[in-house]
């Protein structure tokens, strides 16, 4: 238990459907991100938020919409996705933003397996 | 070209031999690096972080860090089955805000 919480852990949807995914954290921290992780691709960084204001946008298309209402839950809304939108989307948290020293690690939920059908 | 390159893998070794993974960078500014481990199934997890040229050790694991290679890689001595996992290396360049992953070494400990 890594105190980031995601749900759904399995979300199948339909190429018109509107869904979302939540995320939780419970450790106190200040920044969280969105991650995609692909087969055989690397994490790659979606959306990055530093106490509820988006901080970077990695050029990821308008059918994926963050939301971060609070410094503590971190919303990605989907809309119209493609079969190629398909992956496993990991929510993170770390102490302050993106300053790795041993006191600031970056913390994984579990992820949400997305299909797109 | 891949920013952070690593072997996919997989990878295989017996239990109780040395795992070598190794991960190579592209951007000379590259201050901090991690290795993190992921499960089947599981998110990744922190295992290492090294910062200045050498070795580290945690336990079984050391982290070896040349910059003028661009070069990072990960030791596991003793290998156990439950090392069974894919590695992931990441990199903080000094300019970017983001950590940069590679895709993935898949390591296998045979009993």
């Amino acid at each position: 238990e890594t105190g980031v919480t995601q749900t759904p852990r399995h979300l199948v949807m339909g190429m018109t459907n509107k869904k979302s995914l939540k995320c939780e954290q419970h450790l106190g921290h200040n920044a969280m991100y969105w991650y995609k992780q692909s087969a055989k691709k690397p994490l790659e960084l979606m959306f990055v938020y530093s106490l509820e204001e988006r901080v970077e946008n990695n050029s990821v298309p308008s059918r994926f919409s963050p939301e971060c209402p609070n410094s503590s839950h971190l919303f990605l809304h989907l809309h119209t996705l493609q079969p190629e939108d398909s992956a496993l989307y990991l929510c993170a948290s770390s102490q302050v933003l993106q300053t790795f020293t041993s006191g600031n690690t970056i913390y994984f939920g579990e992820g949400s397996w997305l299909t797109v059908v | 070209q891949k920013e952070v390159e690593q072997n996919s893998g997989p990878l295989s070794v017996p239990e109780g031999a040395i795992a070598s993974l190794n991960c190579t960078y592209s951007d000379r500014g590259s201050q901090s690096f991690f290795w993190y481990r992921q499960y089947s199934g599981k998110s990744p997890e922190l295992i290492m972080f090294i910062y200045s040229n050498g070795d580290k050790e945690d336990g079984r694991f050391t982290a070896q860090l040349n910059k003028a290679s661009q070069y990072v890689s990960l030791l596991i001595r003793d290998s156990q089955p439950s090392d069974s996992a894919t590695y992931l290396c990441a990199v903080l360049s000094g300019s970017a805000r983001q950590l940069t992953f590679g895709s993935g070494t898949q390591l296998t400990v045979l009993p």
